[in-house]
């Protein structure tokens, strides 16, 4: 089963406006973590944010904020203030309590527009 | 500080050469993890030490594969003999504790013609 779904392959937005970038989850365990990673053209894997199932507060990393539904299991990243930099694959990421493997989404690639 | 660091970054080789991926995590971190890229298949775990024992290695697709992290700063993941299948970019990552973030190093392109 799909524990990780991203359904928008690719989302488009214009500079400066804000684009959120959906992500729901699966999983039986109430202990768990949730991850945002944005991975650039040139490759890497860059760590955005962070939020653990307990949090009683979405999580926010300056333009990065996380809207965290949990009874929606849903986990969608909001980025505040499109920069033309923020153009890149990003993969929401769960790690359930108990396991130390990171289960990736199929990621959604932002196009950041002038 | 230093992320962590890959090594190569590139690798091209024939089908039935050794190859060997190099991984540096990130000092003090006593998690390390293998990933492999594909487009077919996503983000995958290969398989994680801690405390430089690996852990879980249900992840590695064959006997052809196999990892070890000799210690706390370094680790290999090779492919004997390397098929065509094998092309994807390898990620290492390293993290703190169990609960902590995983911080991810450029990763290695592998094509193997």
């Amino acid at each position: 089963a799909q524990k990780i779904t991203q359904t928008q392959p690719g989302m488009f937005v214009q500079e400066k406006e804000a684009v959120t970038l959906d992500c729901t989850y699966d999983t039986s365990d109430p202990s768990y973590g949730l991850f945002w990673y944005k991975q650039p053209s040139s490759g890497e894997m860059i760590f955005l944010i962070y939020q653990g199932s307990y949090d009683q507060q979405n999580a926010t990393e300056g333009r990065y904020s996380l809207n965290f539904q949990k009874a929606r299991k849903s986990a969608n990243l909001v980025i505040s203030a499109s920069q033309l930099g923020d153009s890149a694959m990003y993969f929401c990421a769960m790690r359930e309590k108990g396991f130390q493997k990171l289960v990736f989404g199929t990621g959604t690639r932002l196009l950041v527009s002038p | 500080d230093a992320g962590v660091i890959q090594s190569p970054r590139h690798e091209v080789t024939e089908m039935g050469q050794e190859v060997t991926l190099r991984c540096k995590p990130i000092s003090g971190h006593d998690y390390l993890f293998w990933y492999r890229q594909t487009m077919m298949r996503g983000l995958e775990l290969l398989i994680y030490f801690n405390n430089n024992v690996p852990i879980d290695d249900s992840g590695m697709p064959e006997d052809r594969f196999s990892a070890k992290m000799p210690n706390a700063s370094f680790s290999t993941l090779k492919i004997q003999p390397s098929e065509p299948r094998d092309s994807a970019v390898y990620f290492c990552a390293s993290s703190l504790a169990a609960t902590d973030t995983q911080y991810f190093g450029p990763g290695t392109r592998l094509t193997v013609l």
